[in-house]
Parts: structure tokens; sequence; C-alpha cells
């Protein structure tokens, strides 16, 4: 199984900052990462796949970008409503396996 | 515009069969995984498996023993059964259309917990 490690665990930015988040897996998973968003209350969302590829009606100010074990969440132009716990996912292998998680204050 | 909504019992007498039922609208069942997420309260995320409408599913080797999915297209419906739960598989409950490298899209979930 693959382990996926996130860090920081948390970070407190203000609007208008730019956030970075860490992902580091135990073993090669190419570009197989996803990045999901998960407000208070509310379900995951799907922000990255395939390390960088932004889905679909997400905005710009997010991005993605790693390969091999090592993989970045970027934010620019921090605001109010990326207030969220974010999670990365492995896809190279099963079973699918989640950081951690890493909360964002703003 | 696929949408999700996951419905079950609420509350599971632990060593029962935890039943659960996600009613998918607006895709193509067929063209797609579809899985099965759980996240226990002020924790992650752990992903329990998924199956295919061929009947192909791929479960996490931790609940192996005890999970089985499946899919009814005639009512576009993806079903979950854990048997002899415990404490620990009390979690909000998700179900999530699997693009096969990512899940791209999630039903709201729902809570279950077992207790007596």
């Amino acid at each position: 199984e693959i382990q996926m490690t996130q860090s920081p665990s948390s970070v407190s930015a203000s609007v208008g900052d730019r956030v970075t988040i860490s992902c580091r897996a135990s073993q090669d998973i190419v570009t197989w990462l996803a990045w999901y968003q998960q407000r208070p209350g509310n379900a995951p969302k799907l922000l990255i796949s395939a390390a960088s590829t932004l889905h679909s009606g997400v905005p710009s100010r997010f991005s993605g970008s790693g390969s091999g074990t090592d993989f970045t969440l970027t934010i620019t132009n921090l605001q109010p409503e990326d207030s969220a716990i974010y999670y990365c996912q492995q896809a190279n292998s099963f079973p699918r396996t989640f950081g951690q998680g890493t909360r964002v204050d703003i | 515009q696929v949408q999700l909504q996951e419905s079950g019992p609420g509350l599971v007498k632990p060593s029962e069969t935890l039943s659960l039922a996600c009613t998918i609208s607006g895709g193509s069942i067929g063209l797609y995984f579809w899985s099965w997420v759980r996240q226990p309260a002020g924790q992650g995320l752990e992903w329990i498996g998924r199956v295919h409408v061929s009947g192909g599913t791929n479960y996490n080797p931790s609940l192996k023993s005890r999970v089985v999915m499946s899919l009814d297209t005639s009512k576009n419906v993806l079903y979950m059964k854990l048997a002899s739960v415990t404490a620990a598989d009390t979690a909000v409950y998700y179900c999530a259309r699997d693009g096969h490298y990512n899940l791209e899209s999630w039903g709201q979930g729902t809570l279950v917990s077992v207790s007596s």
C-alpha cells in the first residue's frame, strides 16, 4: 500500500496570499495524483487530476505540479472561500490512498 | 451533470451488516467505475473500493473480507454491503464517480453510526 504524507498539517494565511501544500508518496506514482478540497460539512471536491490538470470549473488560482514521489498544490491570491481541508490521493495502484489532509485557515 | 445521492439506515447494531445505496442520475452508469469512500468524524478519507457494470471490482484489502459492491443498471443504483460492523465503521459514507484516476463527482454523504 502506498503511503501519502502531506505537509504542513495546517496553515494560516490571509486573503491574497500564496499557499503551498506538499504531498509525498512512499513510492513512485508517476503523475497519478489528484487533489481534493473539502469545505466544512461538505463532500470533497476534485480540484486537480494527473498532478497538474485543473478540473472543469476550478479557478485558475489553483495549480498542481510534481512527478514521481513529490507533488505540490499551490493556491495563489487566496480567497475566503478557499478555507478548507485539502487532500492528495494517489491513483497509481490499489488500494487508492489519501494523504492525511492539510487545513487552510484564512 | 451527474448527481449522486446516498441513502442508508443511519444506525446499525454491532455485528450486523451495513447496507447503503447511491442513486445516480444525469450520467451513463456503464461508462465508469463507481466508488465508495468513508470518513470518520474529524478524520481523513478512506477508499473502500469500486465497482464497474461489468462486475469488475477493486476493494481495499483492509475491508475486502467484509465488503460487497454492486450496481443495478435498471435502477441506476450503486450498492454497498459491509458485514460484521463495529464502532470503527462509524463514519460518513460517500459514493463517487471514478474517473479511473480520480474521483470526479461525489454524493453529499450519509452518516452511519454503529451502536447497540
